[in-house]
């Protein structure tokens, strides 16, 4: 399988922690994006990074990744009892007609 | 516009039905896709569609039947499904394939008896 592997699989955190998910995969890839989905919902696209990318920001989200190491992160700042949702990372493989997600990480945070 | 639709919402069939999940988008996009996500589980490509031609079919049981009439519209065709192949289906689409990110429907939340 290409499946990406995300760590952890569970996190719960108090409102005002930071929150960081990290996601590892396998192949070559064009680019790697992060997901959010609301339980049952659909995802909604949080932030995409190039591979020729190390570091991006988009207000309270930063994302890192390393391609030499396969990895990718994603750090939430200030997390809010609204982030309550499932964090899925995706990667678009080098032909680009495939995006394969990570198994994702389940985020709660406490009021 | 910024959305993608789907409907049903919610969809209960037997065994023998025919059915049919719908997804529209109208933001132009020439790529439309639909995944299948199970409990707990991250979304499955099933099918991709290219400027209105298949152009992947990821192994999918010939029992799910794609079509796309228009540049708008996707459509899955459910004949003959089994128990585990309920799920959530969410259709997505993008501007092209690959390289843009992609927009996601609800999705349908599909229970076969």
């Amino acid at each position: 399988s290409q499946q990406g592997e995300e760590d952890p699989q569970a996190l719960s955190i108090q409102e005002g922690e930071n929150a960081t998910m990290n996601c590892s995969y396998k192949t070559s890839i064009n680019n790697l994006q992060w997901y959010r989905q609301n339980s049952g919902r659909g995802l909604v696209h949080l932030i995409l990074i190039r591979s020729n990318e190390r570091e991006k920001h988009s207000g309270r989200l930063r994302v890192t990744l390393d391609t030499s190491k396969k990895s990718s992160s994603l750090l939430i700042t200030a997390s809010r009892a609204a982030d309550t949702a499932s964090y899925f990372c995706a990667h678009l493989n080098n032909a680009g007609n495939m995006l394969t997600f990570g198994g994702g990480t389940r985020l709660m945070v406490k009021p | 516009d910024t959305e993608v639709t789907q409907t049903p919402k919610h969809l209960v069939m037997g065994m023998t039905n025919k059915k049919s999940l719908k997804c529209e988008q109208h933001m132009g996009h020439r790529a439309m896709y639909w995944y299948k996500q199970k409990a707990k589980k991250p979304p499955e490509l099933m099918f991709v569609y290219s400027y209105e031609k298949l152009s992947i079919n990821e192994s999918v049981p010939s029992r799910f039947s794609p079509e796309c009439p228009n540049s708008s519209l996707l459509n899955l065709h459910l004949h003959a499904l089994q128990p585990e192949d309920s799920a959530l289906y969410l259709c997505a689409s993008s501007l092209g394939q690959g390289l843009q990110s992609q927009y996601f429907g609800p999705g349908t939340r599909l229970l076969v008896l």
